[in-house]
């Protein structure tokens, strides 16, 4: 079964530094990869997705992702972070179902909760 | 605008009463997913549902049931076997499976 690590639960930072949030995931076939945000009280935002192709993923507020297949890693990073970037963030994997014509719902990690400091 | 309603954003319920949450969508998604957040556990899976008029159980359904007679709605009954129920209850919803989820802004269940 699909599992996904998200390595650190809370990430403290100051504001205009660079930051990586760390997730990792158990498969070896081909997954798709989801970063959300969550800020408080609030649902989930998607902030990028990797399907295929390109293994750099650009996603929205200046967030980018590498997907490494040999490393099963799909870290997120941003080059310089704001205090408004506070908030809970969350990998997800799917998995193709058996068969390979679909794929399985996500799977979600722990979460990782970032926080930028003045 | 498409997106994910539910409804209401707090609810507060004596012990022993049963609730149901609201998840509407708007988005023609065939699939629909309940999860649960609690601090510190990331999100958990409660039920989901592929199609009208079918549903699965998810990790943690114990004490919870869901229908799916409409393709927009997806209500959620926390019902008074659930041990602790309080949380914070997501609604989501996506064209399949695999594809990208969409979540609704939640509702903070208290129960005293």
């Amino acid at each position: 079964a699909q599992s996904v690590t998200q390595l650190d639960s809370q990430v403290p930072v100051f504001e205009e530094a660079p930051v990586e949030l760390r997730c990792n995931y158990s498969s070896s076939v081909s997954v798709y990869l989801f970063w959300y945000v969550q800020y408080p009280n609030q649902g989930l935002q998607l902030l990028l997705k990797y399907l295929s192709g390109s293994t750099l993923v650009k996603g929205i507020n200046g967030f980018e992702a590498e997907f490494n297949k040999s490393q099963t890693s799909f870290h997120l990073r941003k080059p310089s972070v704001h205090i408004s970037d506070t908030a809970e963030y969350f990998c997800a994997v799917s998995e193709p179902l058996i068969g390979g014509t679909s794929y399985g719902k996500l799977t979600f990690g722990q979460g990782t909760i970032l926080t930028v400091h003045p | 605008d498409g997106g994910i309603t539910q409804s209401p954003k707090y609810l507060f319920r004596k012990e022993g009463q049963n609730v149901t949450l609201s998840c509407e969508q708007n988005l023609n998604h065939d699939a629909m997913y309940w999860y649960r957040q609690d601090p510190g556990q990331g999100l958990r899976l409660i039920y989901y549902s592929q199609i009208v008029n079918d549903f699965q159980k998810g990790d943690i359904a114990e004490g919870y049931s869901v229908s799916r007679e409409k393709k927009e709605s997806f209500p959620l009954t926390v019902t008074s076997a659930q041990k602790n129920p309080t949380a914070f209850y997501l609604c989501a919803s996506s064209v399949g499976q695999g594809d990208e989820q969409y979540f609704g802004p939640g509702t903070r269940l208290t129960v005293t």
